[in-house]
């Protein structure tokens, strides 16, 4: 069954800080990935995703994300992280073989000016 | 953004009577899904359909049925709605070749009282 793990409910930066939110996945086969943001009261933004090819993805807003195998890993990073990225981030994964997108439980960023 | 439209975007009503939430796309995507988010349990996917009169159960389907007699409406009714269904619904559609992630409504906030 598909599954997505988020350990870190709320997290909290320093603005200019540089940030890694985890994301944990169980699935049978290579698996498609994706990062989603969503700010208060808002739909979700496709941040950036993963299918095939390089591991390591850009995104928009200057995120990327490295897919690790061996890890069941697809972490998100920013090098340094500005107010506006404070927001609820979520992983998900979708299964080609059960066209269903299952979604990690979120992690609510806090940014500190 | 993906023409996607959730309606109504806000709901209040009563233990016991029924709900119909719609969504509408201009997109012409296969698939479509519903998920309710709450806090603590992120998205968790309600039903989902992979084609006109085509759909399946998620993992709280429990209250909720579907419809899709075309394209682009997928409606969701609650039976018979009861305060533990008062959440943010959200649609969400995805093509069925080239792209692969989900494109997201605004969402409905419903309330039963």
């Amino acid at each position: 069954a598909q599954s997505v793990t988020q350990p870190d409910i709320h997290i909290t930066v320093s603005e200019g800080a540089s940030l890694e939110l985890r994301c944990n996945y169980s699935y049978g086969a290579t698996p498609y990935l994706f990062w989603y943001v969503q700010s208060p009261g808002q739909g979700l933004q496709l941040l950036l995703k993963y299918f095939s090819g390089d591991t390591l993805v850009q995104g928009i807003k200057g995120f990327e994300a490295e897919f690790k195998r061996s890890q069941s890993s697809f972490n998100l990073r920013k090098p340094s992280v500005h107010w506006s990225d404070a927001a609820e981030y979520f992983c998900a994964v979708w299964g080609s073989g059960t066209y269903k997108y299952i979604f990690g439980t979120g992690t609510r960023l806090k940014v500190l000016a | 953004d993906a023409g996607i439209t959730q309606s109504p975007r806000h709901k209040v009503t009563e233990t016991g009577t029924p709900v119909t939430l719609r969504c509408h796309q201009t997109e012409n995507h296969r698939y479509m899904y519903w998920y309710r988010q709450d806090p603590g349990h992120g998205l968790r996917l309600i039903h989902y359909s992979y084609g006109v009169k085509d759909t399946d159960k998620g993992e709280v389907s429990d209250g909720y049925s579907v419809s899709r007699s075309k394209t682009e409406d997928f409606l969701l009714t609650l039976e018979s709605a009861t305060s533990s269904q008062t959440s943010v619904y959200f649609c969400a559609i995805r093509g069925d070749r080239g792209s692969t992630e989900a494109f997201f409504g605004q969402g409905t906030r419903l309330t039963v009282v």
